[in-house]
Protein backbone atom coordinates (compact mmCIF):
# COMPACT_ATOMS: atom_id res chain seq x y z
CA UNK A 1 0.00 0.00 0.00
CA UNK A 2 1.73 3.34 -1.01
CA UNK A 3 1.61 6.16 1.16
CA UNK A 4 0.44 8.77 -1.20
CA UNK A 5 -2.97 7.43 -2.40
CA UNK A 6 -4.13 7.94 -6.25
CA UNK A 7 -7.29 7.03 -7.90
CA UNK A 8 -6.14 3.16 -9.98
CA UNK A 9 -7.84 4.73 -13.15
CA UNK A 10 -9.05 7.33 -14.71
CA UNK A 11 -10.73 8.32 -18.49
CA UNK A 12 -11.71 10.69 -21.00
CA UNK A 13 -12.54 11.72 -24.59
CA UNK A 14 -10.51 13.44 -26.90
CA UNK A 15 -9.99 17.62 -26.17
CA UNK A 16 -11.97 17.05 -22.18
CA UNK A 17 -10.46 17.54 -19.23
CA UNK A 18 -9.62 14.97 -16.42
CA UNK A 19 -7.61 15.36 -12.36
CA UNK A 20 -5.74 12.82 -10.98
CA UNK A 21 -6.11 13.33 -6.89
CA UNK A 22 -2.94 12.55 -4.93
CA UNK A 23 -3.95 11.68 -1.14
CA UNK A 24 -1.32 12.16 1.73
CA UNK A 25 -0.68 12.93 5.48
CA UNK A 26 0.45 15.14 7.52
CA UNK A 27 4.13 13.76 7.24
CA UNK A 28 4.32 14.32 3.54
CA UNK A 29 1.86 16.52 1.58
CA UNK A 30 0.74 18.01 4.61
CA UNK A 31 4.05 18.88 6.18
CA UNK A 32 4.32 21.20 3.51
CA UNK A 33 6.79 19.08 1.04
CA UNK A 34 6.57 19.40 -2.72
CA UNK A 35 4.53 17.36 -4.82
CA UNK A 36 5.83 16.39 -8.31
CA UNK A 37 4.57 14.44 -10.92
CA UNK A 38 5.41 11.84 -13.47
CA UNK A 39 4.41 10.34 -16.60
CA UNK A 40 5.34 7.12 -17.59
CA UNK A 41 4.73 4.64 -20.79
CA UNK A 42 5.36 0.94 -20.13
CA UNK A 43 8.44 0.09 -21.78
CA UNK A 44 9.92 3.80 -21.41
CA UNK A 45 11.70 6.33 -19.02
CA UNK A 46 9.30 7.90 -16.39
CA UNK A 47 9.23 11.43 -17.41
CA UNK A 48 9.18 14.61 -15.05
CA UNK A 49 5.46 16.48 -15.86
CA UNK A 50 5.35 18.84 -12.87
CA UNK A 51 8.23 19.88 -10.21
CA UNK A 52 7.31 21.79 -7.22
CA UNK A 53 3.51 21.40 -6.96
CA UNK A 54 3.19 23.23 -10.23
CA UNK A 55 6.07 23.62 -12.59
CA UNK A 56 6.71 22.21 -15.57
CA UNK A 57 10.08 21.62 -16.99
CA UNK A 58 10.89 23.02 -20.57
CA UNK A 59 9.01 21.20 -23.43
CA UNK A 60 5.94 19.84 -21.45
CA UNK A 61 2.60 21.38 -22.72
CA UNK A 62 0.94 23.98 -20.46
CA UNK A 63 -2.38 21.38 -20.89
CA UNK A 64 -0.61 20.44 -17.67
CA UNK A 65 -0.67 22.02 -14.34
CA UNK A 66 -1.41 20.81 -10.83
CA UNK A 67 -2.39 22.31 -7.44
CA UNK A 68 -1.73 21.29 -3.77
CA UNK A 69 -3.62 21.77 -0.85
CA UNK A 70 -3.70 20.65 2.71
CA UNK A 71 -2.56 16.89 2.26
CA UNK A 72 -3.97 16.59 -1.32
CA UNK A 73 -2.71 17.56 -4.75
CA UNK A 74 -3.97 16.81 -8.21
CA UNK A 75 -2.40 16.99 -11.96
CA UNK A 76 -5.41 18.26 -14.19
CA UNK A 77 -4.98 17.82 -18.12
CA UNK A 78 -6.74 19.84 -20.44
CA UNK A 79 -7.58 19.21 -24.35
CA UNK A 80 -6.89 15.10 -23.88
CA UNK A 81 -4.98 13.92 -26.40
CA UNK A 82 -4.60 10.04 -27.65
CA UNK A 83 -1.02 10.40 -26.77
CA UNK A 84 -1.60 11.34 -23.38
CA UNK A 85 -2.77 7.44 -22.38
CA UNK A 86 -0.14 7.15 -19.30
CA UNK A 87 0.38 6.05 -16.19
CA UNK A 88 0.24 8.87 -13.74
CA UNK A 89 2.84 9.13 -10.74
CA UNK A 90 2.56 11.81 -7.83
CA UNK A 91 5.54 11.99 -5.48
CA UNK A 92 6.94 13.61 -2.16
CA UNK A 93 9.08 13.65 0.41
CA UNK A 94 8.19 12.10 3.84
CA UNK A 95 9.71 13.10 6.92
CA UNK A 96 8.56 10.24 8.93
CA UNK A 97 10.29 7.75 6.51
CA UNK A 98 13.31 10.37 5.63
CA UNK A 99 12.83 9.52 2.25
CA UNK A 100 10.48 9.84 -0.85
CA UNK A 101 7.25 8.11 -1.26
CA UNK A 102 5.08 7.93 -4.57
CA UNK A 103 1.76 7.32 -5.09
CA UNK A 104 0.36 4.00 -6.68
CA UNK A 105 0.00 5.33 -10.07
CA UNK A 106 -3.21 6.44 -12.33
CA UNK A 107 -4.04 4.70 -15.74
CA UNK A 108 -5.16 7.35 -18.05
CA UNK A 109 -7.38 5.72 -20.61
CA UNK A 110 -8.40 8.08 -23.90
CA UNK A 111 -11.61 7.12 -24.62
CA UNK B 1 22.09 15.40 -23.56
CA UNK B 2 21.54 13.76 -20.10
CA UNK B 3 22.20 9.40 -20.35
CA UNK B 4 21.29 7.43 -17.56
CA UNK B 5 22.16 3.15 -18.60
CA UNK B 6 21.37 0.90 -15.83
CA UNK B 7 23.03 -3.03 -16.24
CA UNK B 8 23.65 -5.90 -14.38
CA UNK B 9 20.11 -7.27 -13.86
CA UNK B 10 19.69 -10.71 -14.34
CA UNK B 11 18.24 -13.65 -13.53
CA UNK B 12 19.41 -15.03 -9.53
CA UNK B 13 17.98 -17.18 -6.69
CA UNK B 14 16.14 -15.98 -3.27
CA UNK B 15 19.14 -15.11 -0.43
CA UNK B 16 21.83 -15.02 -3.30
CA UNK B 17 23.37 -10.94 -4.27
CA UNK B 18 23.50 -8.48 -7.31
CA UNK B 19 24.76 -5.45 -7.90
CA UNK B 20 23.51 -3.25 -10.27
CA UNK B 21 24.98 -0.45 -12.35
CA UNK B 22 24.18 2.85 -13.86
CA UNK B 23 26.57 4.86 -16.02
CA UNK B 24 25.76 8.35 -16.04
CA UNK B 25 26.91 11.03 -18.73
CA UNK B 26 25.88 14.56 -20.25
CA UNK B 27 26.34 16.31 -16.81
CA UNK B 28 28.08 17.18 -14.11
CA UNK B 29 27.71 13.75 -12.01
CA UNK B 30 28.80 14.84 -8.73
CA UNK B 31 26.82 17.88 -8.76
CA UNK B 32 23.59 15.65 -7.89
CA UNK B 33 21.87 13.40 -5.85
CA UNK B 34 20.87 10.04 -7.25
CA UNK B 35 17.69 7.97 -6.76
CA UNK B 36 17.01 4.10 -7.43
CA UNK B 37 13.16 3.60 -8.44
CA UNK B 38 11.80 0.27 -8.72
CA UNK B 39 8.80 -1.15 -10.83
CA UNK B 40 7.72 -4.73 -10.01
CA UNK B 41 5.28 -6.24 -12.77
CA UNK B 42 1.48 -4.88 -12.20
CA UNK B 43 2.60 -2.61 -9.51
CA UNK B 44 3.60 1.19 -9.16
CA UNK B 45 7.18 2.73 -8.73
CA UNK B 46 8.74 2.22 -5.40
CA UNK B 47 11.27 4.59 -4.51
CA UNK B 48 14.41 2.23 -2.96
CA UNK B 49 17.24 4.48 -2.14
CA UNK B 50 18.84 7.81 -2.72
CA UNK B 51 22.06 9.27 -2.43
CA UNK B 52 23.36 12.84 -1.61
CA UNK B 53 25.96 14.35 -4.01
CA UNK B 54 28.75 14.11 -1.63
CA UNK B 55 27.86 10.45 -0.49
CA UNK B 56 27.29 11.96 3.15
CA UNK B 57 23.70 10.89 3.27
CA UNK B 58 22.02 7.30 2.12
CA UNK B 59 18.23 6.45 2.62
CA UNK B 60 16.53 3.70 2.39
CA UNK B 61 12.99 2.30 1.94
CA UNK B 62 11.86 0.17 4.37
CA UNK B 63 11.26 -3.10 2.37
CA UNK B 64 15.00 -3.17 1.41
CA UNK B 65 16.95 -1.43 4.70
CA UNK B 66 19.88 -4.03 5.80
CA UNK B 67 19.79 -5.42 2.59
CA UNK B 68 20.60 -2.89 -0.10
CA UNK B 69 23.60 -0.98 -0.25
CA UNK B 70 23.23 2.15 -2.80
CA UNK B 71 26.93 3.88 -3.10
CA UNK B 72 28.52 5.93 -6.30
CA UNK B 73 31.85 6.83 -8.11
CA UNK B 74 31.93 10.29 -8.72
CA UNK B 75 34.88 10.29 -10.37
CA UNK B 76 33.70 7.52 -12.67
CA UNK B 77 29.85 8.86 -13.07
CA UNK B 78 28.49 5.66 -12.05
CA UNK B 79 26.03 4.74 -8.83
CA UNK B 80 25.56 1.54 -7.80
CA UNK B 81 23.19 -0.83 -5.81
CA UNK B 82 24.29 -3.73 -4.66
CA UNK B 83 20.97 -6.20 -3.50
CA UNK B 84 22.20 -8.74 -0.76
CA UNK B 85 19.74 -11.40 0.57
CA UNK B 86 17.32 -10.77 -2.16
CA UNK B 87 13.65 -11.90 -2.28
CA UNK B 88 10.75 -12.87 -5.07
CA UNK B 89 9.26 -9.66 -3.77
CA UNK B 90 11.93 -7.69 -4.91
CA UNK B 91 11.70 -8.57 -8.59
CA UNK B 92 11.07 -5.83 -10.65
CA UNK B 93 12.86 -3.13 -13.25
CA UNK B 94 15.20 -1.24 -11.59
CA UNK B 95 15.80 2.20 -12.44
CA UNK B 96 18.72 4.63 -12.03
CA UNK B 97 16.95 8.37 -11.95
CA UNK B 98 18.36 11.78 -11.46
CA UNK B 99 17.52 14.57 -9.05
CA UNK B 100 17.18 18.03 -9.74
CA UNK B 101 19.28 19.22 -7.42
CA UNK B 102 22.53 18.03 -4.69
CA UNK B 103 20.02 16.77 -1.89
CA UNK B 104 17.47 13.98 -2.29
CA UNK B 105 16.14 15.73 0.93
CA UNK B 106 15.27 18.71 -0.49
CA UNK B 107 12.79 16.94 -2.30
CA UNK B 108 13.15 19.09 -5.33
CA UNK B 109 12.32 16.21 -8.48
CA UNK B 110 13.57 13.57 -10.07
CA UNK B 111 13.86 14.98 -13.60
CA UNK B 112 15.89 12.44 -15.54
CA UNK B 113 15.75 8.61 -15.94
CA UNK B 114 17.01 5.21 -17.26
CA UNK B 115 15.48 2.61 -19.05
CA UNK B 116 15.75 0.36 -15.89
CA UNK B 117 17.45 -3.44 -15.49
CA UNK B 118 15.11 -6.05 -14.57
CA UNK B 119 16.53 -7.75 -11.87
CA UNK B 120 14.56 -11.59 -11.47
CA UNK B 121 14.24 -13.52 -7.87
CA UNK B 122 13.40 -16.69 -8.66
CA UNK B 123 14.55 -20.33 -8.05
Amino acid sequence: QSVLTQPPSVSGAPGQRVTISCTGSSSNIGAGYDVHWYQHLPGTAPKLLIYGNNNRPSGVPDRFSASRSGTSASLAITGLQAEDEADYYCQSYDSSLSGCVFGGGTQLTVL
Amino acid sequence: EVHLVESGGGLVQPGRSLRVSCAASGFIFNDYAMHWVRKAPGKGLEWVSGIDWNRATKVYADSVKGRFTISRDNAGNSLYLQMNSLRPEDTALYFCAKDRTHSFSSNDGIDFWGQGTLVTVSS
